[in-house]
């Protein structure tokens, strides 16, 4: 079944410590990737999205993520996190050619320990 | 400026009522999205605007959601005959022109409570 998995629903760092938080998706062609960040009471806000091209993706906050086509993933990585990373986390797809709809995984919570 | 408004915040409701939720988009864009996203869950798409028409429907779970958009701005996503399994946030976004690698804009969302 077409799929957008996030395998951990949780996840605990130290502040100052890094992170990867996985994305994997099934679907037959590479669909567009996005990270979505969630924090209480605030709207999801974009983080970075992949299209085509380079595999490194630069976004905002600090944060990157590198697609991997032959292992369908599009992990978000952070070199150093700070106490306001904490938050929940969400990679998207939409598939290309089937119109524009965000198909989304069920989100990572990400606590930040200080 | 001015971001997605979302109204009310907060919706309580009682079993078999009627309620609205309204959408105010980034002024100029012209796709808007309503997505719904349960507790412990990844929002779910439920509809897409494309100006005044419902380009993609295919997430509305049945006949007693409805949404308009009727002068290609504002929306309004309607429920009749509320049931407790409606009980989620309601999120809109919009886009500037709706292709599938534009961004799209989420609001704060409405929880809706359906006791």
């Amino acid at each position: 079944a077409q799929s957008v998995t996030q395998p951990d629903i949780h996840i605990t760092v130290s502040e100052g410590a890094s992170l990867e938080l996985r994305c994997n998706y099934s679907y037959g062609a590479t669909p567009y990737l996005f990270w979505y960040v969630q924090s209480p009471g605030q709207g999801l806000q974009l983080l970075l999205k992949y299209f085509s091209g380079d595999t490194l993706v630069q976004g905002i906050k600090g944060f990157e993520a590198e697609f991997k086509r032959s292992q369908s993933s599009f992990n978000l990585r952070k070199p150093s996190v700070h106490w306001s990373d904490a938050a929940e986390y969400f990679c998207a797809v939409v598939i290309t050619g089937g119109g524009n709809k965000l198909t989304f995984g069920t989100g990572t919570q990400l606590k930040v320990e200080l | 400026g001015a971001g997605v408004s979302q109204t009310p915040s907060n919706k309580v409701t009682e079993k078999g009522k009627y309620v609205e939720l309204r959408c105010d988009p980034i002024s100029g864009h012209t796709a808007l999205y309503w997505y719904r996203q349960s507790l412990g869950q990844g929002p779910e798409f439920l509809i897409y605007f494309q100006g005044t028409g419902a380009a993609d429907d295919s997430g509305l779970p049945n006949d007693r959601f409805f949404a308009v958009r009727p002068e290609g701005s504002v929306s309004t996503l309607k429920i009749q005959r509320t049931e407790r399994g409606d009980s989620a946030v309601y999120l809109c976004a919009s886009s500037r022109t709706g292709t599938g690698e534009d961004t799209q804009y989420f609001g704060p969302g409405t929880r809706l409570t359906v006791l």
